[in-house]
């Protein structure tokens, strides 16, 4: 089945850097790629994704990038505000599409 | 508001004890699902379902049932709680397309404590 692994497991930045996480995946097939923010006591929260026919895609202060051939995806945050601290997960679905696995989850700290 | 509905938000059980957990969504989606989250394990999926009356199994499905007799509501169902499925779940639902599941919505979770 899918295996999604998610880099680094915690994350500190000063605020105004910028942050990467990246996640890999095992399933060739897979063709569609999200990224969900938790904030404390709350649900994750869709922020972007990407299908796999492109390769960019920009969402005002973050962006996520896909490499097909390496098979993995990553997500950019730039200009890191506080409000940016959260739980950050990726995921990628099965090749039949109606499952989603997630990764490990990335604690991402953004220091003031 | 469009959302998902999970209650309740805390529960504690004795061992044993069956419990349901409701989940209801209000989007008319067909796809729906159940997660639990772990300390260092992510979000593991327990059982989902693609439309009424249609259920799998996801990773980690023992210990627990689900039904899904109308569109809008997904109850996960602990038939004899035990210790080990002390955790933080999350209900999801999405719109599709096709087969392929795209923008969950999640609930805001119930965090469950077996004792």
């Amino acid at each position: 089945g899918e295996n999604v692994e998610q880099h680094p497991s915690t994350l500190s930045v000063q605020e105004g850097d910028s942050a990467v996480i990246k996640c890999t995946y095992s399933d060739s097939a897979s063709n569609y790629f999200p990224w969900y923010k938790q904030e404390l006591g709350k649900g994750p929260q869709l922020i972007i994704d990407i299908r796999s026919n492109v390769g960019e895609k920009k969402d005002q202060r973050i962006a996520v990038t896909l490499n097909k051939t390496a098979k993995h995806f990553s997500l950019h945050i730039t200009e890191t505000q506080p409000e940016d601290s959260a739980v950050y997960f990726c995921a990628a679905p099965k090749a039949a599409g109606n499952k989603l696995t997630f990764g490990g989850g990335t604690r991402v700290l953004v220091k003031p | 508001e469009a959302q998902v509905t999970q209650n309740p938000r805390y529960l504690i059980t004795v061992t044993g004890k069956k419990l349901t957990v409701t989940c209801s969504q209000n989007m008319n989606h067909e796809y729906m699902s159940w997660y639990r989250q772990d300390p260092g394990l992510g979000l593991r999926q327990i059982y989902y379902s693609m439309n009424v009356e249609v259920t799998d199994k996801g990773d980690v499905p023992e210990g627990y049932k689900v039904s899904r007799k109308e569109k809008r509501n997904f109850p996960l169902i602990l038939e004899s709680p035990s210790p080990n499925q002390t955790s933080l779940y999350f209900c999801a639902s999405s719109p599709g397309q096709g087969r392929v599941v795209i923008g969950y919505t999640f609930g805001s979770g119930t965090r469950l404590t077996v004792v």
